[in-house]
């Protein structure tokens, strides 16, 4: 157990739809990440936030957006869903940047 | 950007060595080492962040040639447990601290 909590674990849903991944850091990291992982894409990083604030952004569609709130609890929302956004989405945290991130469990999002 | 990984898969008997690579074609500042199993999360196993950096935990050792760009993960003794995808995690000179890039993973296999 890595100490960074994801909700919900499964999540089915059709196209078109929004939904709100929740991910709480571990005790003490300011840091939070957030990663796609789909069979042929591999972990892809989608964007960070450090203390609040967004530091870094990879892959992300514009479709996505996140925040981190001041409990530093993060929230990822998918919005406009479509088939290919079906994935495993993980959440990582860190005690500052470049530091070791530790996963989450992940939740499983299905498009149908 | 996102780092190779070779080779894509290896197959081992119980007890057997192998060494996974991981190259990339801009300047390195750090590598870190994941193991995920299958429907799990990535399991941190270390980060290299200096040139010429070894580390070792248990039976498993990894280096960091900053010259070459590149690092090695070695799992000497190979046991069931190593079963899993091995994933190497850059930072890039210049890139964001928070920006881990990940390669697309080594299947390793280990049979009795």
């Amino acid at each position: 157990d890595s100490g960074v909590t994801q909700t919900p674990k499964h999540l089915i849903t059709a196209t078109g739809q929004r939904v709100t991944l929740r991910c709480s850091p571990r005790s003490g990291d300011l840091s939070v990440y957030w990663y796609q992982q789909s069979l042929d894409q591999g972990l892809q990083f989608l964007i960070q936030y450090y203390n609040g604030e967004e530091r870094a952004k990879g892959n992300i569609l514009e479709r996505f957006s996140a925040q981190q709130f001041p409990d530093l609890h993060s929230e990822l929302n998918l919005s406009s869903l479509e088939l290919g956004d079906s994935a495993l989405y993980f959440c990582a945290s860190s005690v500052g940047e470049g530091h070791t991130q530790y996963f989450g469990p992940g939740t499983r999002l299905t498009v149908l | 950007q996102q780092p190779v990984q070779s080779p894509q898969a290896v197959i081992l008997r119980e007890g057997e060595d192998a060494v996974i690579n991981c190259s990339s074609s801009k300047a390195l500042y750090s590598v870190h080492w994941y193991r995920q199993k299958h429907g799990e999360a990535p399991v941190f196993l270390m980060i290299l962040l200096k040139g010429g950096e070894q580390k070792g935990h248990d039976k498993i050792s990894a280096s960091f040639n900053e010259k070459k760009q590149q690092s090695s993960l070695y799992l000497t003794a190979s046991q069931l447990s190593y079963s899993g995808t091995y994933f190497c995690g850059t930072v890039n000179y210049g890139g964001s601290q928070g920006n881990l890039i990940f390669g697309k993973g080594t299947k390793l296999s280990v049979k009795p």
